[in-house]
């Protein structure tokens, strides 16, 4: 079965900073994978997905994440977060049929201005 | 224009009783889903339905019954309400097709469940 990891679970930044979240998945067959964001009190929104191409995705609000396949890894970075980056980060793969996705733990970000 | 919505938003009742949530999508999307998320944040897939079949059924208990009358709407009842039901309860679809490829998946605003 699928698992994905994600090992921090609360992140805290200045503005400013730079930001990497980690996230590691089990199964190596899958390519799709997916970063979700979900604001206080709001849904989940998707930030990024990777599904084929340049391992190198650019998602939303200055996001970005890089797929290594040798890694098992997809890890969210931005180079300057801002006090509105503070949510919750969602890190999501789909399972050994391709029929479902399998959520990381989520990280909690909380950015100080 | 809302494109995943869900009523309602917060649900307060006693352990024991019977409730339904409701969800609606206009994306036009084949495939919809009902996730649970606990006090932690974990977020759990429950069921997935893709143009009214049920696709997916992660062995929920069967005091969860969903119900999706057209490809648009996606009902969730529950019976006999206990304590750990307390959760956020969110209502997904896709482009994709449950059972053969996953996308994106487009969230509800979710409903607090609380049972007390």
């Amino acid at each position: 079965a699928q698992s994905v990891s994600q090992h921090n679970h609360h992140v805290i930044l200045s503005e400013a900073a730079s930001l990497e979240l980690g996230c590691n998945y089990s199964y190596g067959g899958t390519v799709n994978l997916f970063w979700y964001v979900q604001y206080p009190g709001q849904h989940l929104q998707l930030l990024l997905k990777y599904f084929s191409g340049d391992p190198l995705v650019k998602g939303i609000k200055g996001f970005e994440a890089e797929f290594i396949k040798s890694k098992f890894s997809f890890n969210l970075r931005k180079p300057s977060v801002q006090w509105s980056d503070t949510a919750e980060y969602f890190c999501a793969a789909p399972n050994f049929g391709n029929e479902k996705l399998t959520f990381g733990t989520g990280t909690r970000l909380t950015i100080i201005p | 224009d809302t494109a995943v919505s869900q009523t309602p938003k917060y649900l307060v009742t006693q352990m024991g009783n019977d409730k339904s949530i409701k969800c609606e999508q206009n994306l036009g999307h084949d495939t919809m889903y009902w996730y649970k998320q606990d006090s932690k944040k974990f977020l759990k897939i429950m069921f997935s339905y893709n143009n009214k079949e049920l696709i997916i059924n992660e062995t929920v208990p069967n005091r969860f019954s969903p119900k999706s009358p057209d490809k648009a709407h996606l009902n969730l009842h529950i019976n006999s309400l206990e304590l750990g039901d307390s959760a956020v309860y969110f209502c997904a679809s896709s482009p994709g097709v449950a059972g053969t490829s996953v996308d994106t998946q487009y969230f509800g605003p979710g409903t607090r469940l609380t049972v007390l």
